[in-house]
This record gives structure tokens, C-alpha cells and sequence, in this order.
């Protein structure tokens, strides 16, 4: 079985300071780590990903991610918070099964950026 | 373009009707999803479905019956509704192929009174 921890329900975080939004996961195997960000009545959007090579990721709107695989870990990063960065967090695993690739979902983490 | 678009945006019903959601991606995806975000946020996925067919089925009553006419549909049937299939539905869609990111739509608001 699969899982993904997210361990804060909500993030506060001055606008231009550093923020990280932190995900731990579980899976047998090779981990494929996703985040994706969720804006308020809006779908999910795909920020960034981890399949293989170099452990640290970038992405979409100057967000990127650590993967660390000794402490099973995937955060989010990003260097200077805007306050249009406040919404809520997903960090996802997926595996290989019965032919297809099935997301795992955190909980997720509310970030909220004070201006 | 609207990548993924699911209708209608808002559903409102009594227990006990039946309801359908309709999902249309034209990404050329040969893969597609419905989730279940309930009032906690937390997202479950549902059904997915790799070139029409049955992939994915998690547990899920069998009130609720996804259909895909072609691959860049993927309905969600839901028969005698209940108070607890009130949630925020989202379809998504991707290429099954080297794990490529899903795309989301912007999600069917189902209230059931």
C-alpha cells in the first residue's frame, strides 16, 4: 500500500520569506512523487514532479521540491512567498498497478501568505 | 481551450434521484479519472479508465457507474442518491504513458438534500 503524509494542516508565512510545505510518503518500490496546487473552487493544477535523476525539482511559478529518499521525504519549496501563492497544497504518490497509474493523495496543506 | 471540462458546475438534488456528470478532455489523453473531494478536502480516487476501458475501480457503491462513450469522455452516473455523496467531484485526465502529470477540471459541486 501507498500513503503520503502532509503533517501541517496550515502553513503561515510572511510575503517575501522562504516557505516549505512538507510531504513524507510510503510505497514499495520506486517512489513517483507529484504536488499539485488547488486554488479556491478551482480544479487541481500540477506544479512539479519526481520520477528519477536529480533529487532536487523545479517547477512551475518558482516552486521546486527536495526528494530525499532516506527520509522519504518530497517538500515543497520556494525561495520568496507570494501572497498569490496562498492555497491548498497536495502532495500525491503514484505507483504501477493493473496497468495504469493510480495517484495517492495527502491530505493536503493550506498555505497562507501574510502580506 | 478549456483543457478538461466537466458539467454542470453545480448540482443540487433531493435523496433518492439519480444524477449523471458529464467530463470532456481534448488533450488527446488516453487515460481519464473521477475523484471525490469531500468537506475536508481530502481527494479519493474514484474510477479510471485507459482507452475506454476499466482500469481503476476503488471502493465505491455501485450507485455509481462511470461511463466512457470515447476517450475524451468519461461520465459519472450516480443512482438513488444519498445525503453522504454530497462532495466536490473532479474528473482529470493524462497520458498513461511515463507518468505523466494528470490534468484536472474544475470540479462538480454535488449537493444532496
Amino acid at each position: 500500500a501507498q500513503s503520503v503524509a502532509q503533517p501541517e494542516d496550515q502553513v503561515n508565512v510572511a510575503e517575501g520569506n522562504p516557505l516549505t510545505v512538507k510531504c513524507t510518503y510510503s510505497v514499495s518500490g520506486n517512489p513517483y512523487l507529484f504536488w499539485y496546487v488547488q486554488y479556491p473552487n478551482r480544479g487541481l493544477q500540477f506544479l512539479l514532479k519526481y520520477i528519477t535523476g536529480d533529487n532536487l525539482v523545479k517547477g512551475s511559478y518558482g516552486f521546486e521540491a527536495e526528494f530525499n529518499k532516506s527520509q522519504t521525504s518530497f517538500h515543497l519549496k520556494k525561495p520568496s512567498a507570494l501572497v498569490s501563492d496562498s492555497a491548498l497544497y497536495f502532495c500525491a504518490v503514484s505507483r504501477a498497478g493493473a496497468g495504469s497509474y493510480q495517484l495517492t493523495f495527502g491530505k493536503g496543506t493550506k498555505l497562507s501568505v501574510i502580506p | 481551450d478549456t483543457a478538461v471540462s466537466q458539467t454542470p458546475k453545480y448540482l443540487v438534488t433531493q435523496m433518492g434521484n439519480d444524477k449523471s456528470i458529464k467530463c470532456e478532455q481534448n488533450l488527446g489523453h488516453d487515460t481519464m479519472y473521477w475523484y471525490k473531494q469531500d468537506s475536508k478536502k481530502f481527494l479519493k480516487i474514484m474510477f479510471s479508465y485507459n482507452n475506454k476501458e476499466l482500469i481503476i475501480n476503488e471502493t465505491v457503491p455501485n450507485r455509481f457507474s462511470p461511463k466512457s462513450p470515447d476517450k475524451a469522455h468519461l461520465n459519472l452516473h450516480i443512482n438513488s442518491l444519498e445525503l453522504g455523496d454530497s462532495a466536490v467531484y473532479f474528473c482529470a485526465s493524462s497520458l498513461r504513458e511515463g507518468l505523466r502529470e494528470q490534468f484536472f477540471g474544475p470540479g462538480t459541486r454535488l449537493t444532496v438534500l
